[in-house]
């Protein structure tokens, strides 16, 4: 089965431009989390999903981010206006469900999007 | 209340050695600890987990020691091989949550 997707796998853009970086999960799993990783550091929390919509989203940094994830499946993670500080690894994971057991809310991470604002 | 101390930030270690790495939790919340294996352009791989009901989990030559009243967990790797050599995260959730990551730590087995 397959495992987490994410495109593109790089994406450089310029300060002030709009990116789009699209996660598909795995095929059933109902979460969906987005997190970020800043070169040497651990990843840190933007948002997750259960189902359609956002349960948790305290992590986004700012207004200029937003995710979607209309249909309860593939998201979307959109910023605005991008500066240099974006910089960074994007990583999304799913799971199962949420809250249920530790077996079925094992948070599979998908390889990230790495994205440079130059 | 919410961060997660994890060390040492390096580690070398030679083929057939014992690698240990800690890690310290705040928030009391927390009740699922699972320990993250990355590779250079990968996404984090689920290692091995633990709940604050057990004190000790092992999966083949991967344990977690888990102590409730300290705050504490750590990963051991016995035997440890070149193929290890990895960067590995701890964290801790509500189960179900938003996992908090630690800083990682760069894992070098030397042969």
């Amino acid at each position: 089965g397959a495992g987490v997707s994410q495109t593109p796998s790089n994406k450089v853009t310029e300060k002030g431009k709009y990116v789009e970086l699209r996660c598909d999960p795995i095929s059933g799993h109902t979460a969906l989390y987005w997190y970020r990783q800043s070169l040497g550091q651990g990843p840190e929390f933007l948002i997750y999903f259960q189902g359609t919509g956002a349960a948790d989203d305290s992590g986004l940094p700012n207004d200029r981010f937003f995710a979607v994830r209309p249909e309860g499946s593939v998201s979307t993670l959109k910023i605005q206006r991008t500066e240099r500080g974006d910089s960074a690894v994007y990583l999304c994971a799913s799971s199962l469900t949420m809250g249920e057991g530790p077996f079925t809310d094992t948070q599979y991470f998908g390889p990230g999007t790495r994205l440079t604002v130059l | 209340q919410q961060q997660v101390k994890q060390s040492p930030q390096s580690l070398i270690v030679q083929k057939g050695g014992i690698s240990i790495i800690n890690c310290a939790y705040e928030n009391t919340a927390f009740d699922y600890f699972p320990w993250y294996q990355q590779f250079p352009g990968k996404g984090p791989a689920l290692l091995i987990a633990i709940r604050p009901d057990v004190s000790e989990k092992k999966e083949g030559r991967f344990t977690i020691s888990f102590n409730k009243s300290a705050k504490q967990f750590s990963l051991h790797i016995m035997d440890s091989q070149p193929g290890d050599s990895a960067t590995y995260f701890c964290a801790a959730s509500k189960l179900g949550g938003k996992l908090i990551f630690g800083q990682g730590t760069e894992l070098s087995v030397k042969p």
